[in-house]
């Protein structure tokens, strides 16, 4: 069965330090959502791309966040520099372009700042 | 106030209960609604999706949508143990840059 895939599964990194995740979404599927999950809250969006343009980063803290999908298929999320409220669940989903039947969801990097 | 709100929990059942979920919502440009199915620690699964008004239903999981009402449920019957996780509803204006935007969830423990 398709899956999106995700790494690393767990990041510890230390405050300032800079982190990178990965995400490469199920084949076929155009559009790819970074989100962050903060524990015991819904996930919020941090950047949707369709195929490799970004059309929604409003919520991305750009100053220290950066993402891209250079050939529209696999992305990367930086943080640069880390901080402490960055500890939370980073969640890649992905879905068909032109349909919101739903989007599938990896398993996520769970992230620590210390 | 969030544009999507959802019941408060956690909520504890006894196996074989028939168990409801609601969210409810502001915006009345959502017409996908989606729930899905959260385990500790492992990103969210798609358990339901429906399009605009109505009911869907799917083995023990029926999903229904009042737009009218800005309201939006999972029904669970025969609850089972292997049901205890978080639940969390999703929400989409459509469209193909349109992003999902979900509710905070609630926990769900079925007790043998």
């Amino acid at each position: 069965e398709a899956e999106v895939a995700q790494s690393p599964r767990y990041k510890i990194t230390e405050k300032s330090q800079a982190v990178a995740f990965w995400c490469d979404p199920i084949s076929g599927h155009a559009t790819l959502y970074w989100y962050r999950q903060i524990l015991g809250q819904g996930p919020e969006l941090l950047v949707q791309f369709q195929d490799e343009s970004v059309v929604d980063d409003s919520q991305l803290p750009k100053d220290r966040f950066s993402a891209e999908r250079l050939k529209g298929v696999d992305s990367t999320l930086k943080i640069q520099p880390a901080e402490l409220g960055d500890s939370a669940m980073y969640l890649c989903a992905s879905s068909l372009a032109r349909t919101v039947r739903g989007a599938f969801f990896g398993q996520g990097t769970r992230l620590t700042v210390v | 106030q969030k544009e999507v709100e959802q019941d408060p929990g956690p909520l504890s059942v006894p196996e074989g209960a028939i168990v409801s979920l609601n969210c409810t919502y502001s915006n009345s440009a959502f017409q996908y609604f989606m729930w899905y199915r959260q385990y500790s620690r492992k990103g969210p699964e798609l358990l339901m999706y429906t399009y605009s008004s109505g009911n869907k239903e799917d083995g023990r999981f029926t999903a229904q949508v009042d737009k009218s009402s800005k309201y939006i449920s999972l029904f669970i019957r025969d609850s089972q143990p292997s049901d205890s996780a978080t639940y969390l509803c999703a929400m989409s204006a459509g469209g193909a840059n349109s992003k999902l935007t979900f509710g905070k969830g609630i926990t769900l423990s079925v007790r043998p």
